[in-house]
């Protein structure tokens, strides 16, 4: 009921090319979905985050997908950049917790 | 505004021994979590102290364990060191109003190592 999975592990995308990462989740408690950016040797950036009264929030470059329904979201990078690559964390909690729960992560390479 | 620091950014100890690492909030910031990363396991869960209080606690032995200060400063305490215990160890902090959705943000880490 804890979990959030995510996939695909590893993913390699060309230069100006689109990077989708999936996470799905299992407590319908869960009401804050925020992902996160992890370049080595540093801690976990957020990137972006939905609330599950929206379907689709879009910053820049980084889009969040939400489907309440499958209790499925997912983060979509346009016109990704070698600046890109890093390892991106999905996570879920209860907005009234400090307790997120991570996806395994997902080392996106983008390839010049 | 200065972001979440967390002290020393690394250490080595040995096994039984105990260790305590700091952290400190952004300015205004009253909530506290503490989470492990590991290769394996990835981004676990430790505890949240929020107002002096732990609020949340995760699926971690007694061994592992945190106190936050009036500042809303926090540290937590590993004793009887095991090799199991060599990780990342990072502490994220979050404003925390009522209704307001739980943004943490998180300090560079401390790199625990156990030999």
């Amino acid at each position: 009921q804890q979990q959030v999975k995510q996939s695909p592990q590893s993913l390699i995308v060309q230069k100006g090319g689109i990077s989708i990462i999936n996470c799905a989740y299992e407590n319908t408690a869960f009401d804050y979905f925020p992902w996160y950016q992890q370049f080595p040797g540093k801690g976990p950036a957020l990137l972006i985050a939905i609330r599950p009264d929206v379907s689709e929030k879009k910053e820049g470059r980084f889009t969040i997908s939400f489907n309440k329904s499958a209790k499925q979201f997912s983060l979509h990078i346009m016109d990704s950049q070698p600046g890109d690559s890093a390892t991106y964390f999905c996570a879920a909690s209860n907005s009234n917790t400090g307790k997120l729960i991570f996806g395994q992560g997902t080392t996106l390479q983008v390839k010049p | 505004k200065a972001g979440v620091t967390q002290t020393p950014r690394y250490l080595i100890k040995t096994r039984g021994q105990q260790v305590t690492l700091s952290c400190s909030p952004i300015s205004g910031h009253r909530s506290v979590s503490w989470y492990q990363q590991t290769p394996g396991q990835g981004l676990q869960f430790l505890f949240e102290y929020f107002s002096e209080t732990q609020r949340n606690k995760g699926n971690f032995p007694g061994r592992f364990s945190g106190r936050q200060f009036s500042n809303s400063r926090s540290e937590m305490n590993v004793s009887t060191l095991e090799l199991g215990d060599s990780a990342l160890y990072l502490c994220a902090s979050s404003l925390q109003l009522a209704g307001d959705p739980n943004e943490q943000f998180f300090g560079p880490g401390t790199r625990l190592t156990v030999l």
